[in-house]
């Protein structure tokens, strides 16, 4: 069963600072990585799909890695404001486009 | 676009009751997908379809589950009995081809007393 594991479930950053999420997953034959931000009481939002033969996206603040070798994945928020405090969580997709999902990393940022 | 449309947004009934949540994917998207989130178990992929047929139900935990498509911008999650164990959020998401992005509903908070 592939499994996805997001570490640590919960960060607190003051404001402006750089920080890294991290997701790892076991699935060697992984077709995309998805990073989504999940605000409480809503649905999911798509941040950032990283294709298997790709090695990063970047979107604004945001950049996103793959290494498949490792099984790792991390999402980079630079700059971070009050406004990014959310729950991330990764999905290793599959190429029948089931995602699984890791449990999530809980940001807060502290103006 | 009005994006993926749930109803209802919460769902308070009792034991034994059945439920059924209504999801209204992204017009054009070919694909469908229903899931579970709670906090144990995080989120669960329970079934998707991809022109309104169902393609892997491997998610439905038990036969009180059930799922339909009966056209391209409506799908139904039926729970009949319901009991307390199924308390959860409810998720539908619909994409444009099986690899793409998914695009998230609100979500149905259902709780069963």
């Amino acid at each position: 069963k592939q499994e996805v594991t997001q570490i640590p479930a919960a960060l607190s950053v003051p404001e402006g600072e750089n920080l890294v999420l991290n997701c790892s997953f076991t699935d060697s034959a992984i077709y995309n990585l998805q990073w989504f931000r999940q605000d409480p009481g809503k649905g999911l939002t798509s941040l950032l799909l990283i294709q298997s033969s790709q090695r990063e996206q970047t979107s604004g603040r945001l950049n996103a890695s793959l290494d498949k070798s490792s099984g790792r994945s991390t999402l980079y928020i630079a700059a971070s404001q009050p406004g990014d405090s959310a729950t991330y969580l990764c999905a290793d997709g599959g190429s029948q486009g089931n995602l699984i999902f890791g449990k999530g990393t809980k940001l807060s940022v502290k103006p | 676009d009005a994006g993926v449309i749930q109803s209802p947004r919460h769902e308070v009934t009792e034991m034994g009751q059945e439920v059924t949540l209504r999801c209204k994917p992204i017009s054009g998207h070919d694909y469908l997908f229903w899931y579970r989130q709670t906090m144990m178990r995080g989120l669960e992929l329970l079934i998707y379809f991809n022109n309104n047929v169902p393609i892997d139900d491997s998610g439905m935990p038990e036969d009180r589950f059930s799922a339909k498509m009966p056209n391209a911008s409506f799908s139904t999650l039926k729970i009949q009995p319901s009991e307390p164990r199924d308390s959860a959020v409810y998720f539908c998401a619909s994409s444009r081809h099986r690899t793409d992005t998914q695009y998230f509903g609100p979500g149905t908070r259902l709780t069963v007393l």
